[in-house]
């Protein structure tokens, strides 16, 4: 299994570009999320999904964009990328919406915008 | 709301020394507590959960709920437990909105 995978791994991107943030799974989780991490902020929830189909706010939604048509991917879209959302954006999934399950991240995407 | 207090963002012990990262909580339900940890240029992995009592590179985290807490301790301190960790409670709902706390950097120094 290749676990939680997210591309690209690096990506500058200028003030008012759109791109998406790629993240797939190949261990059939129910649950996908998007993380993204700031010093001295830690992590914070932007969207998830519970399954295909499904998606909702976490706690930063605004300036992301979410969709889950499969079980295996759940890309985020930066729809105008702004000098706020540079960031390190983690992708993470596990089996179902229990809260004692372990949550599996990606390696992470280091987006800069200038 | 959920909330999650990691107090130190930098914590700095000698090889050896004792460790105890700090946790405390906000939850008004029976709390289902991780520890994350994150070695440099690594992924961030789950370290150990309240729910299992396991021990994980002697590690340990009790849950205190008469302090809202779940410290992260471990006696002896080794070079490789330099880190970065994360407490996170579940969010309401049974866990959908997992948070996190602000994190606490590990540097132990020989």
């Amino acid at each position: 299994n290749a676990g939680v995978t997210q591309t690209p791994k690096f990506q500058v991107l200028k003030t008012g570009q759109s791109m998406t943030l790629q993240c797939a799974q190949d261990m059939n989780h129910e649950y996908m999320s998007w993380y993204r991490q700031d010093p001295g902020m830690g992590l914070r929830l932007i969207h998830y999904s519970v399954g295909a189909g499904i998606t909702d706010q976490g706690e930063v939604p605004n300036g992301y964009n979410v969709s889950r048509s499969t079980t295996e991917d759940f890309p985020l879209r930066l729809l105008s990328a702004a000098p706020s959302q540079t960031s390190v954006y983690f992708c993470a999934s596990r089996v179902g919406q229990g809260g004692t399950d372990t949550q599996y991240f990606g390696p992470g995407t280091r987006l800069t915008v200038l | 709301a959920q909330r999650v207090t990691q107090p130190e963002k930098l914590l700095s012990v000698f090889k050896g020394a004792p460790v105890e990262l700090k946790c405390n909580y906000s939850y008004s339900g029976s709390p289902e507590l991780f520890w994350y940890v994150q070695y440099s240029r690594q992924r961030l992995q789950l370290l150990l959960r309240h729910i299992s009592r396991e021990s994980i590179k002697g590690f340990t985290a009790d849950l205190n709920k008469g302090e809202t807490s779940f410290h992260l301790k471990k006696p002896f301190a080794q070079e490789e437990d330099s880190a970065m960790y994360y407490c996170a409670p579940p969010g309401p709902g049974g866990g959908n909105k997992l948070t996190f706390g602000t994190g606490t950097q590990l540097k132990v120094e020989l």
